[in-house]
């Protein structure tokens, strides 16, 4: 089945600085890579979302790339607010055998004022 | 965005009970759902994928027998936790659509 790997676990940057959360899959088939924002106790918010399609999306002050012959994806945060703090998840989901989300294990985003 | 309501958000229950949390989409229709589990300061781990009007479809190491799947309607999915014990507790969350997922609010589960 798929396997999501997600780098760094924890991150810290100054406010205005940028980000970077990487994560690599090992389903060739995966065509679907979202990105969630969790808050403490809340529900996993989607972000921005790439179709295997497509190299690179951006939206605003996110943007996700991806490598399909690589197998790895990234999300870019520019001008960090301390607001963009929390958990970031990447996702793969697969189309063929189980199709489902599979998870990364997580980021935790520090910003600091 | 699509919304999906769960319920409840927290429950808190004795040792040997069972608990019942419900998982609706309220503007579309579902034919598929899925469970999470969630431990504190870990991943969203996919417990079982909720097919409308048939079986649902375990992950490897989640006890059927334990987690009760029901997913008679287009827009609601039950996931029964039955005699629950400590070790159940965690935050049971689920989603639904087609590839973009629509998340419930999730159920803090405490078992004492």
């Amino acid at each position: 089945g798929e396997n999501v790997e997600q780098h760094p676990s924890t991150l810290s940057v100054q406010e205005g600085d940028s980000a970077v959360i990487k994560c690599t899959y090992s389903d060739s088939a995966s065509n679907y890579f979202p990105w969630y924002k969790q808050e403490l106790g809340k529900r996993p918010q989607l972000i921005i979302d790439i179709r295997s399609n497509v190299g690179e999306k951006k939206d605003q002050r996110i943007a996700v790339t991806l490598n399909k012959t690589a197998k790895h994806f990234s999300l870019h945060i520019t001008e960090t607010q301390p607001e963009d703090s929390a958990v970031y998840f990447c996702a793969a989901w697969g189309d063929t055998g189980r199709r489902a989300l599979t998870f990364g294990s997580g980021t935790r985003l520090q910003v600091q004022p | 965005g699509a919304v999906v309501s769960q319920h409840p958000s927290r429950v808190i229950c004795k040792s040997g009970t069972s608990v019942k949390i419900e998982c609706r989409s309220l503007d579309f229709q579902a034919t598929t759902m899925f469970w999470y589990r969630q431990f504190p300061k870990q991943s969203l781990m996919l417990m079982a994928t909720s097919n409308e009007g048939s079986k649902a479809t375990y992950e490897q190491g989640v006890e059927k027998d334990k987690f009760l799947i029901n997913h008679a309607s287009l827009t609601l999915s039950t996931l029964t936790v039955t005699s629950a014990h400590p070790e159940d507790s965690s935050f049971y969350i689920c989603s639904a659509g087609e590839n973009i997922q629509y998340f419930g609010a999730g159920t803090r589960l405490s078992v004492l």
